[in-house]
């Protein structure tokens, strides 16, 4: 399996643009979290879905943030307008419901830059 | 008050020297605790895992928990230049199925050859 994917990896962007990062997790998963991480706060966990279903979205910090998974293989999120204070890295990860270990995968990150 | 809390570092060893990496925390309701390895520029990735109090090692590694402390720590023995990464600390509650973890923010450690 090619583990998670994430696109873009790289995203620079001006203040008040819309951004759209994109996240294929691992076939066969059917857990997905978004999270964001800086220096500042180190890994935050904005959602996660269960079956294509938003368990929780308490970590989302705005309404200016949204996410959405249409399908068990594809989930967007999507920040509009962009904000200088929303740059950071931000990772998809999967698991599997019951799996031994509560491992998550994680993808490679959306590095975002807002200027 | 974060629930997870851990020192950020960062922490240079020499090669060959043990490691110790630590987190607090504050919720009693953790059983699953766990450290996740980040390489520069890379996605957290699982190192190990373990559930309830006690220790558990995997080669050069020893995780142990301390619940009545609320104190969990990571050992590395030998240590590597290829041990040179971020490592987070996970929780998360008891409830089967319950997939939500707690990260600290990551002890960003650097072993000089």
């Amino acid at each position: 399996d090619a583990g998670v994917i994430q696109s873009p990896r790289h995203e620079v962007t001006e203040m008040g643009q819309e951004v759209t990062l994109r996240c294929k997790p691992i076939s066969g998963h059917d857990y997905l979290f978004w999270y964001r991480q800086t220096m500042m706060r180190g890994l935050e966990l904005l959602i996660y879905f269960n079956n294509n279903v938003p368990i929780d979205d308490s970590g989302m910090p705005e309404d200016r943030f949204s996410a959405k998974m249409p399908n068990a293989s594809f989930s967007t999120l999507k920040i509009q307008p962009s904000e200088p204070r929303d740059s950071a890295v931000y990772f998809c990860a999967s698991s599997l419901a019951g799996g031994p270990t509560y491992e998550q995968y994680f993808g490679p990150g959306t590095r975002l830059t807002v200027t | 008050q974060k629930e997870v809390e851990q020192d950020p570092g960062p922490l240079s060893v020499p090669e060959g020297a043990i490691v110790s990496l630590n987190c607090t925390y504050s919720n009693s309701a953790f059983q699953y605790f766990m450290w996740y390895r980040q390489y520069s520029r890379k996605g957290p990735e699982l190192l190990m895992y373990t559930y309830s109090s006690g220790n558990k090692e995997d080669g050069r590694f020893t995780a142990q928990v301390d619940k009545s402390s609320k104190y969990i720590s990571l050992f590395i023995r030998d240590s590597q230049p290829s041990d040179s990464a971020t490592y987070l600390c996970a929780m998360s509650g008891a409830n089967f199925g319950n997939e939500k973890l707690t990260f600290g923010t990551g002890t960003r450690l650097t072993i000089i050859p």
